[in-house]
């Protein structure tokens, strides 16, 4: 899988828009990107996959640059509940993807009040 | 559905003494995992299973042993404890598809201390 770079923490404003930054630049053709995350003391929870297009759900929005060497995760309307670790996760899907995740340090999003 | 659940949520043992992670899923997926978090870092897989009898090693599976008799259960079973072993273990079920994505669903942990 192809390695992923995250900032260490980010700040946002209650009610900004959160953009959180991953660089995969050595991401190939057939790897997809992932997004989990963590509340403190809690399991991971999935937010959103892509593999090249932008990507759009309930929770947030993810942008892959043309060349797909880095993505963005964008929350839109940060609250205080979305204050947790963010992974991003690189990684080819293959038949059924009985293999686990890997799982970096991932960014630690404060929402201030 | 309950989910994943997890049991006991916290332990202490002492070094040498075995014990065993309960995991069990209602979801009827295929896919269960073992991870473990030490403090500050991500997780790492220990062992996962594509379906009831059939089961293979992670990341780091050293001093750890599994069984999937069933498809809802999948214990975790620690021989002889040591203190590398303290850190908090997540298991996680995820359903086979064709599509291009298995979400992975997680419990909620078994902090885990070894004195």
């Amino acid at each position: 899988d192809a390695k992923t770079t995250q900032p260490t923490s980010m700040d946002c404003a209650e009610g900004r828009a959160a953009n959180l930054p991953c660089n995969h630049s050595t991401i190939s053709g057939n790897e997809y990107v992932y997004w989990y995350r963590q509340i403190h003391s809690q399991g991971p929870q999935y937010i959103i996959h892509g593999l090249k297009n932008n990507e759009t759900n309930e929770m947030a929005s993810l942008i892959i640059t043309e060349d797909r060497k880095s993505s963005t995760l964008i929350l839109p309307h940060a609250t205080l509940r979305d204050t947790a670790v963010y992974y991003c996760i690189v990684r080819e899907y293959s038949g059924g993807g009985a293999d686990g995740l890997t799982f970096g340090k991932g960014t630690h999003l404060i929402i201030q009040p | 559905n309950a989910g994943v659940t997890q049991t006991p949520k916290f332990r202490i043992l002492k070094i040498g003494q075995s014990m065993t992670l309960q995991c069990a899923q209602d979801m009827n997926h295929n896919y269960m995992y073992w991870y473990r978090q030490d403090p500050g870092m991500g997780l790492k897989l220990i062992y996962y299973s594509v379906g009831a009898g059939i089961t293979d090693k992670g990341e780091v599976p050293n001093g750890y042993n599994v069984s999937r008799s069933t498809t809802e259960d999948f214990p975790l079973r620690l021989e002889l404890a040591a203190p590398s072993q303290t850190s908090v273990y997540f298991c996680a079920s995820s359903q086979a598809t064709s599509g291009n994505f298995n979400e992975q669903f997680f419990g909620p942990g078994t902090r885990l201390t070894v004195l």
